[in-house]
């Protein structure tokens, strides 16, 4: 089974910071990796697939890269609404989410 | 608009069974591969089942033999058997669409979840 290890596991934020969170791969998964937004007491929102992809309606400030067994999430600047956990999750075989990473502000 | 309202929940006890359902609309049903996930309270997400548009299955091992997941796509309805319940499958169950092209695939659509509480 491929493991996801996702970094750091919280995160004080402030409106404005620039925020990056990791994911990594126990094995090669090329670019077979998505990013998804939970907010409390609602189900996840895609926000990133295939790496590097924004979704559709999700604001530019969001971002992804990496390949292989490296993957980076970017919030370019924090606004309030971006408080929440997100999840990686690799499709590679089958599927498997990381642990989640819950931003809380400062 | 695309709708998934998930149905079926609630409490049973341990070695119980339980069937969740999932009701679609808004989009071709019988074209997209459809999944469950679950969280449990304050933990991470876990994919439970997947079931391709040829209706071709897959479970993690935490699951085999134990949950089958099926699909009806006359009624636009996707669901979940879970047979012989332990308190760790206590979660919310989401069903989800999975968009896919032959190179990417992600969960596009979840439902609102269902609660399911294995306990006596």
């Amino acid at each position: 089974d491929i493991q996801m290890t996702q970094s750091p596991s919280s995160l004080s934020v402030s409106v404005g910071d620039r925020v990056t969170i990791t994911c990594q791969a126990s094995q090669d998964i090329h670019k077979s990796l998505n990013w998804y937004q939970q907010k409390p007491g609602k189900a996840p929102k895609a926000l990133i697939y295939d790496a590097s992809n924004l979704e559709r309606g999700v604001p530019s400030r969001f971002s992804g890269s990496g390949s292989g067994t490296h993957f980076t999430f970017t919030i370019s600047s924090l606004q309030p609404e971006d408080i929440a956990t997100y999840y990686c999750q690799q499709y590679h075989s089958p599927y498997t989410f990381g642990q989640g990473t819950k931003l809380e502000i400062k | 608009e695309v709708q998934l309202v998930e149905s079926g929940g609630g409490l049973v006890q341990p070695g119980g069974s339980l069937r969740l359902s999932c009701a679609a609309s808004g989009f071709s049903f019988g074209a997209y591969n459809m999944l469950w996930v679950r969280q449990s309270k304050g933990k991470g997400l876990e994919w439970v089942s997947f079931i391709g548009a040829g209706g071709d299955t897959l479970y993690p091992d935490s699951v085999k033999g134990r949950f089958t997941i099926s699909r009806e796509n006359a009624n636009d309805s996707l669901y979940l058997q879970m047979n012989r319940l332990t308190a760790g499958d206590t979660a919310v169950y989401y069903c989800a669409r999975e968009r896919y092209s032959g190179n990417y695939r992600y969960l596009d659509y979840w439902g609102q979840g269902a609660l399911v509480t294995v306990s006596s």
